[in-house]
């Protein structure tokens, strides 16, 4: 199993539209998870932390499952600017900050 | 906001060569980088962590002496591609993180494309 899994995707939304990513982890022991988003042959940029409280930046959602090992992503009233690929990451456990990241979820919003 | 900056952007250069590309923190001090290795359409693949100072730990399945890394500075780690061959073609980025919380997020470059030929 890997330690980071997401659908590949593409998940293909108009404008407007709701849409939820969900990536699963493998170490119970991670304490730090983090969404970036990557465009077209640039680098990650950090999207937002993941609390355990679940968190929220303007039209961004992010929310924690420890029980069930996945953190998620919701995107209301998609842009066309939002359609890039959404990496997901998690730390490789306590302490030292290791990140492993998912192979990312593949967003494209169309008018 | 934290500034990563890294040199050079892109590369092309033939087979044999040696590629070094630098990793700098602009406005903070970096006691950790981390070099990461991207081939199209995968995810991000940690290939080593840099700490100022001592040598870097590398992940398993990267050579060590291929990728050569240094972190000479609070600001500066370079990654070395020694004698580059064309499957060594890829996104590489760096990372990096301050002295604070160990739980704030690593702070990226904006990669190095290299290219074989």
């Amino acid at each position: 199993r890997k330690e980071v899994e997401q659908d590949p995707g593409p998940f293909n939304v108009p404008e407007g539209a709701t849409v939820a990513f969900n990536c699963t982890y493998s170490n119970s022991a991670s304490q730090s998870f983090f969404w970036y988003r990557q465009d077209c042959r640039k680098e990650p940029k950090l999207l937002m932390s993941v609390y355990s409280s679940g968190n929220e930046d303007g039209r961004f959602t992010a929310q924690l499952n420890r029980a069930s090992q996945y953190i998620s992503l919701l995107i209301r009233d998609s842009k066309l600017s939002d359609s890039a690929t959404y990496l997901c990451a998690v730390n490789k456990g306590t302490g030292f900050q290791k990140l492993v990241f998912g192979t990312g979820t593949r967003l494209l919003v169309s008018p | 906001g934290a500034v990563v900056s890294q040199h050079p952007s892109r590369v092309i250069c033939k087979s044999g060569t040696s590629v070094k590309i630098e990793c700098r923190s602009l406005d903070f001090q970096a006691t950790t980088m981390f070099w990461y290795r991207q081939f199209p359409k995968q995810s991000l693949m940690l290939m080593a962590t840099s700490n100022e100072g001592s040598k870097a730990t590398y992940e398993q399945g990267v050579e060590k002496d291929k990728f050569l890394i240094n972190h000479a500075s609070l600001t500066l780690s370079t990654l070395t591609v020694t004698s580059a061959h064309p499957e060594d073609s890829s996104f590489y980025i760096c990372s990096a993180r301050g002295l604070t919380d160990s739980n704030q997020p690593q702070h990226f470059g904006d990669g190095t494309r290299l290219s074989i030929l």
